[in-house]
């Protein structure tokens, strides 16, 4: 079935570092990607998303492209602040027929940055 | 303002009380999922509706129940909670054409 693997945390930056999480997937056909964050106490909010290869999502300063050749999204930051604190959760759903019933999500990785 | 509204936020209960966790949209949304995330393994799709009376199972069903009589609720039900369903559960939603998933806040449940 499909999965999603994304890098285990905690990852731990100073603000203005540069950030990458990295993620791959497993799915048949071409699914669609996406990166939601959860900010602490609160449900998860999407991020940005890509619905085909070589797509580039972004918002607030984040990016993730689809890579269809090598199954990935990675997601990148050029320079994070205190706000970015999160945990940032990969996700996939596939294209069955034209309908969308079901993320996969990976596991999530928590980021803290520090002042 | 759009957004998905879950109840209650708190709960802790005993072995086999049942109980219901409420969901709710306001964006007239086809789809409604539930979600279990558990430290170590993420989210985990537990019911999903594609319409008012069309449920179907997520991966990991046991132990719980739902319906959708009207298309902006989508309740959970636990009928005989047990310790294992001790966790944080998210309802969301979706429009046939948007592969954008909205997340109520979450409900933490305890089962003692």
């Amino acid at each position: 079935g499909d999965s999603v693997t994304q890098m285990e945390g905690p990852v731990t930056l100073s603000e203005e570092a540069f950030l990458t999480i990295n993620c791959t997937y497993t799915a048949t056909g071409y699914p669609s990607l996406f990166w939601y964050v959860q900010y602490p106490g609160e449900g998860l909010q999407l991020l940005l998303k890509a619905t085909k290869a070589d797509d580039k999502g972004s918002n607030k300063g984040f990016e993730a492209t689809y890579r269809k050749e090598t199954t990935s999204f990675h997601l990148e930051k050029g320079s994070v602040q205190v706000s970015d604190s999160a945990v940032y959760f990969c996700a996939l759903t596939p294209r069955v027929g034209g309908s969308n019933y079901k993320l996969t999500f990976g596991k999530g990785t928590l980021l803290t940055v520090n002042p | 303002e759009a957004q998905v509204t879950q109840n209650p936020r708190y709960l802790i209960t005993v072995t086999g009380k049942k109980l219901t966790v409420t969901c709710s949209q306001n964006m007239n949304h086809e789809y409604m999922s539930w979600y279990r995330q558990d430290p170590g393994l993420g989210l985990r799709q537990i019911y999903y509706s594609m319409n008012v009376e069309v449920t179907d199972k997520g991966d990991v069903p046991e132990g719980y129940k739902v319906s959708r009589k009207e298309k902006r609720n989508f309740p959970l039900i636990l009928e005989s909670p047990s310790p294992n369903q001790t966790s944080l559960y998210f309802c969301a939603s979706w429009g046939s054409f948007d592969y954008e998933q909205y997340f109520g806040p979450g409900t933490r449940l305890t089962v003692t």
